[in-house]
């Protein structure tokens, strides 16, 4: 399967603990971003990240939120300290190069926070 | 700030018949736009594109229609088969700057057997 891959696919953290979610884009995608769906609602954009380079985080929350897109491996968005409010699904699109028309998006994992 | 709505939150249509998705947006620097379809449990798909050099893009049962001056783009689905039941988003973006995607809120289309 040569599409985004995102894992894991449903994440159960406890108030407080660490959330680490992964993006593999698609063979020869170096344009990931990132995208949160709150129940409900649309979908928000968060970051948009080439290799080794944040190129937009307008939708990221100041703290706690982070994301890197290594030159090797996947793309990793972080929640440190989740809150019930973190709780979303959130989706990984990649793309060829930051022009292209379209992209490309996972299955998305949904984050609870008990 | 929503720059991109889909005032519509869902919408019931009878098999065979035609299905009106609509978005409106309020960034007039935004010049490329898409639809996308998404299913529970799965990621969005693509489904059509409209550049805003355009008025309007067909593929097979779907057409995108974009009025530029009344900031209005409408998804037309013809005839609706019952697969086509999903959450309907549309998004834009300017071509220029760092081309990062502005979805709208979705509408829920249920096309009745």
């Amino acid at each position: 399967n040569a599409g985004v891959m995102q894992n894991p696919r449903h994440l159960v953290r406890r108030r407080g603990q660490e959330a680490r979610l992964r993006c593999s884009p698609m063979k020869g995608h170096s344009h990931v971003y990132w995208y949160r769906q709150l129940p409900e609602e649309g979908l928000k954009f968060m970051v948009y990240l080439q290799k080794e380079n944040i190129i937009d985080e307008s939708g990221m929350p100041k703290e706690r939120f982070s994301a890197e897109f290594p030159k090797e491996g996947p793309s990793i968005l972080r929640i440190q300290q989740v809150v019930r409010g973190d709780s979303a699904a959130y989706f990984c699109a990649s793309s060829p190069r930051g022009s292209d028309e379209k992209l490309f998006f996972g299955s998305g994992t949904q984050l609870s926070v008990l | 700030d929503q720059q991109v709505k889909q005032n519509s939150p869902s919408l019931s249509v009878q098999e065979g018949r035609i299905s009106i998705l609509n978005c409106d947006y309020t960034n007039s620097m935004f010049d490329y736009f898409l639809w996308y379809k998404k299913y529970p449990a799965e990621g969005p798909t693509f489904l059509i594109s409209i550049s805003s050099i355009k008025d309007k893009n067909e593929d097979g049962r779907f057409t995108v229609f974009l009025n530029k001056s009344a900031k209005h783009l409408s998804l037309h689905i013809v005839p609706s088969q019952p697969g086509d039941s999903a959450v309907y988003f549309c998004a834009a973006r300017k071509t220029s700057g760092t081309y990062k995607y502005i979805f709208g809120t979705g509408t829920r289309l249920k096309v009745l057997a």
